[in-house]
């Protein structure tokens, strides 16, 4: 069974502390791991992706990924968030066995409190 | 910022009615996604085109929905007769060929009376 996961439905923080939003998967083959912001009744945001490589990728507005094949995980993590990182954040897989679709995870609320 | 646009950005229709969403994908990518997402933010694929190929699609989209990306026009997806079920917000997005990345649209938020 091909799943991904995300274990936290809600993480709440403080302006500038850091956040880790947390993200696994269960998938064979080859995989596109990216993850992607919605703030509220808006469409989908590209943060950044990994296929190979660095594991760790960085993306747009201080976000960072690492991907880890053994604890098959693709974490989203920033080190100072501010109020407007509040969102719903979601990971997304694309595998070479599922064609060229995207996989998504149930996502994370993210709330920033001032 | 992703150049993908969507219209109408809402959509009201009763049930039995058409429902019909365009899409314009960004330029110099041919191809081109439909997503659902519900209002449990859980994501269906429904199909997707390469230029004016349909590559997959769900069996869903098989019966009630229809989709084309003609030559030169916006594409587009349409529901023939809405369902309650169908009210979700519908996302379009488009990638370069050989490119991962999908970039979204703002989406098309239908509501089925």
């Amino acid at each position: 069974t091909q799943t991904v996961s995300q274990s936290d439905a809600h993480v709440t923080v403080f302006e500038g502390d850091s956040v880790e939003l947390r993200c696994n998967y269960s998938y064979g083959g080859s995989i596109y791991l990216s993850w992607y912001i919605q703030h509220h009744g808006r469409g989908l945001q590209f943060l950044l992706k990994y296929y190979s490589g660095n594991p760790v990728v960085q993306g747009v507005n201080g976000f960072k990924a690492e991907f880890s094949k053994s604890d098959s995980s693709f974490h989203l993590r920033k080190a100072s968030v501010h109020w407007s990182d509040s969102a719903v954040y979601f990971c997304a897989v694309r595998s070479t066995s599922s064609g060229q679709k995207l996989v998504f995870g149930q996502g994370t609320i993210l709330k920033v409190y001032l | 910022n992703s150049k993908v646009i969507q219209t109408p950005r809402y959509l009201v229709k009763g049930q039995g009615q058409k429902a019909k969403m365009r899409c314009i994908p960004e330029k110099g990518h041919p191809v081109v996604f439909w997503y659902q997402q519900n209002k449990n933010n859980e994501f269906k694929f429904l199909i997707n085109f390469q230029n004016q190929e349909v590559l997959q699609q769900i069996d869903m989209t098989e019966k009630r929905f229809s989709a084309e990306c003609p030559s030169n026009s916006p594409c587009s997806l349409e529901i023939q007769s809405s369902e309650a079920g169908d009210s979700a917000l519908y996302l379009c997005a488009s990638s370069g060929q050989n490119q991962d990345t999908q970039y979204f649209g703002p989406g098309t938020r239908l509501l089925v009376l």
